[in-house]
C-alpha cells in the first residue's frame, strides 16, 4: 500500500514536444506528491509539488495534473528542451511533520533536437 | 548558502566491513533522512533524524544505523556490509517546521561493496 508506480521507464520526446510522465498510489493518507529532478552524479532536486485540494498546479513550462478520485498524478513538460534530459521520479509523503518520501521508480526522459 | 553536503563521495569496501557516511545539512535545516539509490531505481528512505534521535524507520535491518549530533549534521553507519548495500547513499534535510515534504539532497555517497 505503500508503492507509487510510475511510467514509463524511458521516455523520448522531440524537442519542443510535450513529455508526460504518470504516476499511481494506493495509499489515501498521502497528501503531498513532489516531483524530483536527478541529473547523472547529482542528488534529486525538487521540481515542483502538489497538494490533493488542488487537481493541477502550473510552474512555467512544467504541470502537475492530480486527479484524486483516480489516485493517479502526472507531470506534464511543455516545449521540452535538450536540457531537461534526466531521469524523474514522482514520490508521494503524508503531512503532520513525516517528511518519509516513498519515490516511484523513475522515468529516463531524453529530448532529442 | 551552502547546501547539503555529503562525503565522502565515493568509496570502496569489501564484504564485511563497516562503513561511516557523513552529511551536514542545509543552512537553516534542523532534520536529516537518509535515503538509499540502488542503481536504476528511486531512492528508498532509510531513516530520519530530528533533535537528534531516529524518529522514523524504513525497511532496513540494524545494520543500518544513523546519528545526528547538536549542529544538525548526521552520519549513517553500515556494519557488517553486503554485496547488495553497493548504492547511491542520498542524505536529504528539511526544517521541521516548514511543509512536508520539501527535501534538499545532497549529491550523494557512492559505495561499493566487493
Amino acid at each position: 500500500q505503500q508503492q507509487v508506480k510510475q511510467s514509463p521507464q524511458s521516455l523520448i520526446v522531440q524537442k519542443g514536444g510535450i513529455s508526460i510522465i504518470n504516476c499511481a498510489y494506493e495509499n489515501t493518507a498521502f497528501d503531498y506528491f513532489p516531483w524530483y529532478q536527478q541529473f547523472p552524479g547529482k542528488g534529486p532536486a525538487l521540481l515542483i509539488a502538489i497538494r490533493p485540494d488542488v487537481s493541477e498546479k502550473k510552474e512555467g513550462r512544467f504541470t502537475i495534473s492530480f486527479n484524486k478520485s483516480a489516485k493517479q498524478f502526472s507531470l506534464h513538460i511543455m516545449d521540452s528542451q535538450p536540457g531537461d534530459s534526466a531521469t524523474y521520479f514522482c514520490a508521494a509523503s503524508m503531512s503532520k511533520g513525516n517528511e518519509k518520501l516513498t519515490f516511484g521508480t523513475g522515468t529516463r526522459l531524453t529530448i532529442i533536437p | 548558502d551552502a547546501g547539503v553536503t555529503q562525503s565522502p563521495t565515493h568509496l570502496i569496501k569489501t564484504r564485511g566491513q563497516q562503513v561511516t557516511l557523513r552529511c551536514s545539512p542545509k543552512s537553516g535545516h534542523d532534520t536529516v533522512s537518509w535515503y538509499q539509490q540502488a542503481l536504476g531505481q528511486g531512492p528508498q528512505f532509510i531513516f530520519q533524524y530530528y533533535e537528534e534521535e531516529e524518529r522514523q524507520r524504513g525497511n532496513f535491518p540494524d545494520r543500518f544505523s544513523g546519528h545526528q549530533f547538536p549542529n544538525y549534521s548526521s552520519e549513517l553507519n553500515v556494519n557488517a556490509l553486503l554485496l547488495g548495500d553497493s548504492a547511491l547513499y542520498l542524505c536529504a534535510s528539511s526544517f521541521r517546521g516548514v511543509n512536508t515534504g520539501e527535501l534538499f539532497f545532497g549529491e550523494g555517497s557512492r559505495l561499493t561493496v566487493l
